[in-house]
């Protein structure tokens, strides 16, 4: 089945910081979403974004699914900033979602 | 607007009790639903999904089951719970196949079984 990688797994910054989060993925797919956990454990939706780019306020998201991998810009960051952001593609053929394997996000004020 | 709901939000089981987690969707027809599990500190694990009534693929072999009994609610069980079968689990919705197919999760429900 498809492997959907997310780096880093961790990272910590300073509030104010900009930070990259990157997904890979190993086979085509239909769409991908873009999620941040919040500490009580809820997904919010960040982005829908199959391809191309996106942006919502300090968040923005590309997609170049033709080389299998999705990028989420986070810039200035602030303190609820914190949490797990997670992908998940949507295998070409399929109705699944698989996620990525995530990354945990810490701002420090 | 479309919403979703899945109770309870906390739970603590005996090891070898039953189970029965229910999620419903309001707001939209023939949605597909998903159940995902997340053990503590983990990615997300799709369990079952369904794409219509009495229609339920299993994604891992494990203890639990799901059915689908109406169009817009999704069942998650398990005749005798094991202390493995803790974890944080999350039903999902959205509608179609192929592009413009938004996935949207409910609030959870965080199983420990003891």
């Amino acid at each position: 089945g498809i492997q959907v990688e997310q780096s880093p797994p961790d990272l910590i910054l300073q509030e104010g910081a900009n930070s990259t989060l990157r997904c890979n993925f190993s086979d085509s797919v239909n769409n991908l979403q873009w999620f941040h956990q919040n500490p009580w454990g809820q997904l919010i939706n960040l982005f829908y974004i199959p391809s191309g780019t996106k942006q919502n306020g300090r968040l923005s998201a590309t997609t170049v699914a033709t080389e299998r991998y999705s990028l989420l810009y986070i810039s200035s960051s602030q303190t609820t900033d914190s949490g797990v952001y997670f992908c998940a593609v949507n295998p070409s053929g399929t109705y699944k979602y698989i996620f990525g394997t995530g990354t945990r996000l810490k701002v420090l004020a | 607007s479309q919403t979703i709901h899945q109770w309870p939000a906390t739970l603590v089981q005996p090891v070898g009790s039953p189970l029965s987690l229910e999620c419903t969707v309001e707001g939209t027809s023939n949605p597909n639903l998903y159940w995902y599990r997340q053990a503590a500190g983990r990615g997300l694990q799709l369990l079952f999904y369904s794409v219509g009534i009495g229609q339920i693929s299993s994604e891992v072999p494990q203890n639990l089951s799901a059915s689908r009994p109406q169009d817009r609610q999704f069942i998650l069980s398990s005749k005798k719970l094991l202390l493995s079968d803790s974890g944080f689990y999350l039903c999902a919705w959205s509608v179609g196949v192929g592009v413009n197919t938004e996935a949207f999760f409910g609030q959870g429900t965080r199983l420990t079984v003891v």
